[in-house]
Parts: C-alpha cells; sequence; structure tokens
C-alpha cells in the first residue's frame, strides 16, 4: 500500500461545476497536509494547507481533513478552464520530520 | 521576489557521465529541499539542508549521488556515474519556516541515455 494514495484520474469536470479531489493516506500520526496544483511543466504551486480536521475554504477553494478515516479531499467550486492542471496531495508522515511524502497526483481537466 | 531557480532546465548525459544540477532557492530561506520525480512514480524526498546542514539525507538513493550547500546559499546535486534509472524531474524548494510554506523550483529534467 502507497503511504498516499490518489486516483491519477484524468477527471473531467464541466466549467463552472465542483471539482473533489480525494487522497488517502496511510499514517495515522500525520500532520501536516497540502495540495499542490501542477501545470505542465511547471513548478508544483501550494494551494492548500491543512493542520487540523474539518474544512478549510480559501476563495474557490475548500480542504477537507478526517484524520480517523485517514483522508483529505479538495473542493474546486465554479471550476474554471484554468483549474486544468495535476493536482498533488502531499503528507509530512512524520511528526519532527520535514519531508512530504507525495501522492501520483490527479489530472483534471475542466470542460468549457 | 526571485523565486526558487534551477540550472539547467534539461540535460541529456550518457550512462557513466557525471551531472551537477543546482538550485538558488529564494534569498533568506534557510530550508532547501530536493526532490525527484521518475517517470510514472511520485514525487520523491531526497534530503533536506538547514543553512549548510544536511537535515535529513534518508531519501538518497545511493552514493552516487552528492549534495551540498556550501555557505548556506545555492546548492548543488551531483550524480557520478549517472545511471538509466537516474532519469527523472529533479526539484529544489526551499522555505523560511520548514516545509508549511515550500516554494517549488520548475525542475531539472535528466535524461541518461
Amino acid at each position: 500500500q502507497k503511504e498516499v494514495e490518489q486516483n491519477s484520474g484524468p477527471l473531467s469536470v464541466p466549467e463552472g461545476a465542483i471539482a473533489s479531489l480525494n487522497c488517502t493516506y496511510s499514517d495515522r500520526v500525520s500532520q501536516s497536509f497540502f495540495w499542490y496544483r501542477q501545470y505542465s511543466g511547471k513548478s508544483p504551486e501550494l494551494i492548500m494547507s491543512i493542520y487540523s480536521n474539518g474544512d478549510k475554504e480559501d476563495g474557490r477553494f475548500t480542504a477537507q481533513l478526517n484524520k480517523a478515516s485517514q483522508y483529505v479531499s479538495l473542493l474546486i467550486r465554479d471550476s474554471q478552464p484554468s483549474d486544468s492542471a495535476t493536482y498533488l496531495c502531499a503528507v509530512n508522515l512524520r511528526e519532527g520530520s520535514e519531508k512530504l511524502t507525495f501522492g501520483t497526483g490527479t489530472r483534471l481537466t475542466i470542460i468549457p | 521576489e526571485a523565486g526558487v531557480t534551477q540550472f539547467p532546465s534539461h540535460s541529456v548525459i550518457e550512462k557513466g557521465q557525471t551531472v551537477t544540477l543546482r538550485c538558488d532557492p529564494i534569498s533568506g530561506h534557510d530550508n532547501l529541499y530536493w526532490y525527484r520525480r521518475v517517470m510514472g512514480k511520485e514525487i520523491k524526498f531526497l534530503l533536506h539542508f538547514v543553512k549548510e546542514s544536511k537535515q535529513d539525507e534518508s531519501g538518497m538513493p545511493n552514493n552516487r549521488f552528492l549534495a551540498e550547500r556550501t555557505g548556506g546559499t545555492y546548492s548543488t546535486l551531483k550524480v557520478q556515474p549517472a545511471e538509466l534509472e537516474d532519469s527523472g524531474v529533479y526539484f529544489c524548494a526551499s522555505s523560511q519556516d520548514l516545509i508549511t510554506e515550500a516554494f517549488f523550483g520548475q525542475g531539472t529534467r535528466l535524461t541518461v541515455v
């Protein structure tokens, strides 16, 4: 079992709809959770971080964390074609360690 | 403010040759990380510097890889001798206050033939 798992997609969502991206992780003691967006040939860009159970909203983005289920998700409301990218889930699995463990990423396509 | 800069953007070398990748972090960022993505796989951690000191090098694949950060500024990652399985995209990231706000460079695509 991979430490951080994502559905690789591709996930296609109509413009204006809600895109839902999911991620599960293996270690219950994980502390920090991040979503990165990566356009083709570009650097990963941090878009959301979440550290405690519940929802965290930032503009059109909402991150949801459920530590009991070892599950973190990213919702993108009012999806735009510019949201088409690969979304990477990254987890800081070990307290005291600064390294991130990434999922393979979900490729999202917003259809105009 | 300049972002994280990596050189070169692409490198094609023959098996057995040496390649040196360079990363210039954001000015003032003490933390510098190297990651690698091989084809079809996830991005994997290689190592972490705090200033010039190696804080965690648990992800370095083997002793063909050598990372340095002289003076706590830019960092280099040398692969010697390169093998076919070293092909991939090497990312550098830097942060001021640990991993919570890490900014990534665009990566160096290394192809070993």
